[in-house]
């Protein structure tokens, strides 16, 4: 059974750091994208990031772009959004995603999601 | 950036009945290498993180009933649930992946009339 369990949200500041993570299990991690994707409160979703399987190819939204680094570690099956600068507007529930397929263009279609993690950027 | 519009942004149907959704893309995303439409739809029930329900604009995923059902090619495409159930209250999101950045259409909320 597929899973994602995202972890390392919370309260940050204007301008500071942090570290999501996305433990995965019940498949091959190292052979399917990985998607970020948000949600503000009460609000639609939005694209974030993407990487491949290998980790050697990675896109990002215009509004993280430069501030997020996405990243994985296929030793411990964990996906990874670096976020610094953080914003107010970056305030969100936080998804990781799976491909459904190995290579794009199937594998920017997500079929499993987790529950996801809230960051809240507020002085 | 391709731009996803959605409409109606909310619509209540009676149980039993039908419920369109209308999705339009600024910019077709029908590939020619492929010749398939790199459209999504996507259901999110309160609380519930989104869940697939049909990708390449028409193919249904595996558990999804075929009440279900989306059509469209280039820059117009539908997702029709032909009975509303009470277990189809939710939010439902197109989505492109034609071309980075990825985008999701804003979102239509179905109710129950």
């Amino acid at each position: 059974e597929v899973q994602l369990l995202e972890s390392g949200g919370g309260l940050v500041q204007p301008g500071g750091s942090l570290r999501l993570s996305c433990a995965a299990s019940g498949f091959t991690f190292s052979s399917y994208a990985m998607t970020w994707v948000r949600q503000a409160p009460g609000k639609g979703l939005e694209w974030v990031s993407i990487i491949s399987g290998s980790g050697g190819s990675t896109f990002y939204a215009d509004s993280v772009k430069g501030r997020f680094t996405i990243s994985r570690d296929s030793s411990k099956n964990t996906l990874y959004l670096q976020m610094s600068s953080l914003r107010v507007e970056d305030t969100a529930l936080y998804y990781c995603a799976k491909g459904i397929a190995e290579v794009a263009p199937g594998s920017r279609i997500l079929d499993y999601w987790g529950q996801g993690i809230l960051v809240t950027v507020s002085s | 950036d391709i731009v996803m519009t959605q409409s109606p942004d909310s619509l209540a149907v009676s149980l039993g009945e039908r419920a369109t959704i209308n999705c339009k893309s600024s910019q077709s995303v029908l590939s020619s290498s492929n010749n398939k439409n790199h459209l999504t739809w996507y259901q999110q029930k309160p609380g519930q993180p989104p869940k697939l329900l049909i990708y390449w604009a028409s193919t249904r995923e595996s558990g999804v009933p075929d009440r279900f059902s989306g059509s469209g090619s280039g820059t117009d495409f539908t997702l029709t649930i032909s009975s509303l159930q009470a277990e189809d209250v939710a939010v439902y999101y197109c989505h492109q992946h034609y071309t980075f950045p990825l985008t999701f259409g804003q979102g239509t909320k179905v109710e129950i009339k």
